[in-house]
């Protein structure tokens, strides 16, 4: 089981916005603004698409954005395109020896 | 341009060793923290190990703790990953990951592929 809780699948037409959940503990996502998003194609290495809860890295289009309520964060991409057809990852900083935890992904399917 | 290249990666068998080495160019690897991901076939992905810029401080995940070794060596802009007892759920690909911050990896190598199977 993965120790964040993400949807297995989200679906959306082109122009519409989804939201992709991941809930984790007190001791990860709800501890600290520490949670990253990324984005990866089949075949590809992932692609940090989200940081430290709501920044993104430069090149990241505006259309990806991400919040955090309590032990919940979430990425909103709005205006979907073709191309944001892919599986996100949620991941969190935690205190403990495990680092990094990361969530079971999410396939975004763009209808 | 900052890149990460993954390699060693190839087919083992159960109880056997494999060193999977990360070479970082465009960047100077000793001001970065480092981690290791894999993501088994069909599966997500799972944080396997971190190392700070000096290599003194290294922490495992659970399920390779014991088994694994990360290090690096700055002067040669590598990082490593020793893999022993290897077992069948080992079995995935490898990424390398630059580790700017607490919370996220910025940059990844394209992945080396260890298979374990007798």
């Amino acid at each position: 089981q993965s120790a964040l809780t993400q949807p297995a699948s989200v679906s959306g037409s082109p122009g519409q916005s989804i939201t992709i959940s991941c809930t984790g503990t007190s001791s990860d996502v709800g501890g600290y603004n520490l949670v990253s998003w990324y984005q990866q194609h089949p075949g590809k290495a992932p692609k940090l698409m989200i940081y430290d809860v709501n920044n993104r890295p430069s090149g990241v289009s505006n259309r990806f954005s991400g919040s955090k309520s309590g032990n919940t964060a979430s990425l909103t991409i709005s205006g979907l395109q073709a191309e944001d057809e892919a599986d996100y990852y949620c991941s969190s900083y935690r205190r403990s020896s495990t680092l990094v935890v990361f969530g079971g992904g999410t396939k975004l399917t763009v209808l | 341009e900052v890149q990460l290249v993954e390699s060693g990666g190839g087919l083992v068998q159960p109880g056997g060793s494999l060193r999977l080495s990360c070479a970082a160019s465009g960047f100077i690897l000793n001001g970065y923290e480092m981690n290791w991901v894999r993501q088994a076939p069909g599966k997500g992905l799972e944080w396997v190990s971190y190392i700070s810029t000096s290599g003194s401080t290294v922490y495992y995940a659970d399920s390779v703790k014991a088994r694994f070794t990360i290090s690096r060596d700055n002067a040669r802009d590598s990082l490593y990953l020793q893999m022993n007892s290897l077992r069948a759920e080992d079995t995935a690909v490898y990424y390398c990951a630059r580790f700017p911050g607490e919370s996220n990896m910025d940059v990844w190598g394209k992945g080396t592929t260890v298979i374990v199977s007798s």
